[in-house]
């Protein structure tokens, strides 16, 4: 079975600063890794995914995030925060080639970020 | 392109009455979708796997029976919540996949918020 964590339900940064927010999977072969953001009240939408191929992924808005199998994670980054980040953020992960396969989330991380 | 819509965006209901809550992908084919629900502050939990012209599946501990979905076309899955009660109040989020597009990718609906009274 595979699950998701993501550690820290709450980031809190200043504008400008680095965005880290941490995810790590749990799967038997390796998955493909999505990250999602919800603004209040809405839908999700893709930042960026992780298939096969380079580890470092780049998504909009200026997000990044980089596929470590040795250590089960796909932390999403960004070099400098802005006040439009602030928003909920999931890691999600699904099984490789697997047309019927729903996402898996994780529980989700809170970004704020301060003027 | 692969855009999913869902109507209503909001609804509020006495309790007891019965909600359908609509998932259309817009400009693609979908075999498979999918119905999540979202409480406040929290994660997407899958309720069931909606396909075409066949039974959804239902994830453990979800109620078939008040949790009704249909799959009738390709474009279309419909949630229906019977009997609603105040702790059926949720945020209920659909997603789709294109049958002809790659297989990692997957569009979600704006979401549905059900209050019920």
């Amino acid at each position: 079975a595979q699950s998701v964590t993501q550690l820290g339900s709450h980031v809190s940064v200043s504008e400008g600063a680095l965005v880290l927010l941490r995810c790590n999977y749990s799967s038997s072969v390796p998955p493909y890794l999505f990250w999602y953001v919800q603004y209040p009240n809405q839908g999700l939408q893709l930042l960026l995914k992780y298939t096969t191929g380079a580890t470092l992924v780049k998504g909009i808005n200026g997000f990044e995030a980089e596929f470590k199998k040795s250590e089960t994670s796909f932390h999403l980054t960004k070099p400098s925060a802005h006040m439009s980040d602030a928003a909920e953020y999931f890691c999600a992960v699904s099984a490789p080639n697997q047309a019927g396969t729903a996402l898996i989330f994780g529980k989700g991380t809170t970004l704020s970020v301060s003027s | 392109g692969a855009v999913v819509s869902q109507h209503p965006s909001r609804v509020i209901c006495k309790s007891g009455t019965s909600v359908k809550i609509e998932c259309r992908s817009l400009d693609f084919q979908a075999t498979t979708m999918f119905w999540y629900r979202q409480f406040p502050k929290k994660s997407l939990m899958l309720m069931a796997t909606s396909n075409e012209g066949s039974k959804a599946t239902y994830e453990q501990g979800v109620e078939k029976d008040k949790f009704l979905i249909n799959h009738a076309s390709l474009t279309l899955s419909t949630l229906t919540v019977t009997s609603a009660h105040p702790e059926d109040s949720s945020f209920y989020i659909c997603s789709a996949r294109d049958s002809g597009g790659r297989k990692d990718e997957q569009f979600f609906g704006p979401g549905t918020r059900l209050t019920v009274l």
